[in-house]
């Protein structure tokens, strides 16, 4: 059973830089195969695909936040972050770490997902 | 991006009866790379189909999603109680993915 866990502040303040990590248990990060994904929802709206990291390091992001998100894996602490500079109060959302199984090569859906983590960005 | 819109917003049945949700896509999802996902309060959400129509390891077969092209379906035969919940599609066929509003399942 693989298990995704977020943490991270809770509060953030704004123009600052938003950073959660998701620790991967039950299975390495490193198996080929899989997209680690984030996501988030901000209360009373959609879920909204934020980017995500390949094993081999290649990256996507969504075009509207790509000028300030990064996300980054650390293979030996079996972990994958996020990180997203310059935020506002339309960043405050529920962020979702989640692992995205491969169909082809760069198409996955997700067969597992963190319980996720509030953040609020408010001075 | 490839707008999902879900249908209806709130569905109000009892226990026994069948749940139909659509999901109709402003694009064709390519290869019906679309998946369904089940969120209760306070948990994660739960892949239920994926590829329009293949179920997730341990779903019960009285979920069955079918569609292609613009509208998908996903179809609960006989509600459980432990089915209602929110209900989301998502399409991973063209980036950037993205998710439907939701269709929360109620009971009436």
């Amino acid at each position: 059973q693989v298990l995704l866990q977020e943490s991270g502040p809770g509060l953030v303040k704004p123009s600052q830089t938003l950073s959660l990590t998701c620790i991967v248990s039950g299975g390495s990060i490193s198996t080929g195969g899989y997209y680690w994904t984030w996501i988030r929802q901000p209360a009373g709206k959609r879920l909204e695909w934020i980017g995500r990291i390949y094993t081999g390091g290649s990256t996507k992001y969504h075009p509207s936040l790509e000028s300030r998100v990064t996300i980054s894996v650390d293979t030996s602490k079996n972990q994958f972050s996020v990180k997203l500079t310059s935020v506002t109060a339309a960043d405050t959302a529920v962020y979702y770490c989640a692992r995205g199984k491969a169909v082809a090569a760069g198409y996955y859906y997700f067969d597992y997902w963190g319980q996720g983590t509030l953040v609020t960005v408010s001075s | 991006e490839n707008v999902l819109t879900q249908s209806p917003g709130i569905l109000s049945l009892s226990p026994g009866e069948r749940a139909t949700l659509s999901c109709w896509a402003s694009q064709s999802v390519s290869s019906s790379y679309l998946a369904w996902y089940q969120q209760k309060p306070g948990q994660a959400p739960r892949l239920l189909i994926s590829g329009a129509s293949s179920r997730a390891t341990d779903i019960p077969d009285r979920f069955s999603g079918s569609g292609s092209g613009t509208d998908f379906t996903l179809t609960i035969s006989r509600l459980e109680p432990e089915d209602f919940a929110v209900y989301y599609c998502q399409q991973y066929g063209s980036s950037p993915w993205t998710f439907g509003q939701g269709t929360k399942v109620e009971i009436k």
